[in-house]
């Protein structure tokens, strides 16, 4: 099975509005950590925001919320008031262990989002 | 405070060759996890490198090596190159003893072509 899954493959939204980027994950393990990253066409995978799994609160980084329901394991990453730099492919990511665990990051297949003027 | 670098940024090679592949930590982090990332698809984890050691592997044949040096300066080397080889080759820094999120930070990645 999938241990990240991303469901859409491309997404639109118009400037200045909000958006919602799906992601499910598949896990067994109690403690592990959820990432979001952006990759513009440089190549380069900038992080965006994480949320633990005994976090309680959904976190957040600016424009950028992590709406995290537990028992559906799901992390859905909003993006409110959307920039035309937004434009990039975005990643959902899943560490297994706890925070600070050596783990290595299982990444979905992204969702390449374009922001429409 | 310089971040995660790698050289080279392209290279082509053809069917059979070797190649090497270079990663600078960033400032501060001993870490070093390789990815590979195929067009159109999310990353996947080759090896990570903590004291000179490969720490963990994911599914990968052995024709993919590493190396870390004192410096904490990383190598991935690929024998035997196949065109499914071609892809963007991600590394990533980090510090074990951080905690929480933002622990790994990514190179722009050297993207390899295989003809």
């Amino acid at each position: 099975a999938q241990k990240i899954t991303q469901t859409q493959p491309g997404m639109f939204v118009q400037e200045k509005e909000a958006v919602t980027l799906d992601c499910t994950y598949d896990t067994s393990d109690q403690s592990y950590g959820l990432f979001w990253y952006k990759q513009p066409s440089s190549g380069e995978m900038i992080f965006l925001i994480y949320q633990g799994s005994y976090d309680e609160q959904n976190a957040t980084e600016g424009r950028y919320s992590l709406n995290f329901q537990k028992a559906r394991k799901s992390a859905n990453l909003v993006i409110s008031a959307s920039q035309l730099g937004d434009s990039a492919m975005y990643f959902c990511a899943m560490r297994e262990g706890g925070p600070g665990s050596a783990r290595q990051l299982t990444f979905g297949s992204g969702t390449q989002l374009t922001v429409l003027p | 405070d310089a971040g995660v670098t790698q050289s080279p940024t392209h290279l082509i090679k053809t069917r059979g060759q070797q190649v090497t592949l270079r990663c600078s930590p960033k400032s501060g982090h001993d870490t070093v996890s390789w990815y590979q990332q195929a067009l159109g698809q999310g990353p996947q984890f080759i090896f990570q490198y903590y004291e000179e050691e490969e720490r963990q592997r994911g599914n990968f044949p052995d024709r993919f090596s590493g190396h870390q040096f004192p410096n904490y300066s990383s190598e991935l080397n690929v024998n035997a190159l196949l065109l499914g080889d071609s892809a963007l080759y991600l590394c990533a820094s980090s510090f074990p003893g951080q905690v929480g999120a933002g622990e790994l930070f990514f190179g722009e990645g050297s993207r390899l072509t295989v003809l």
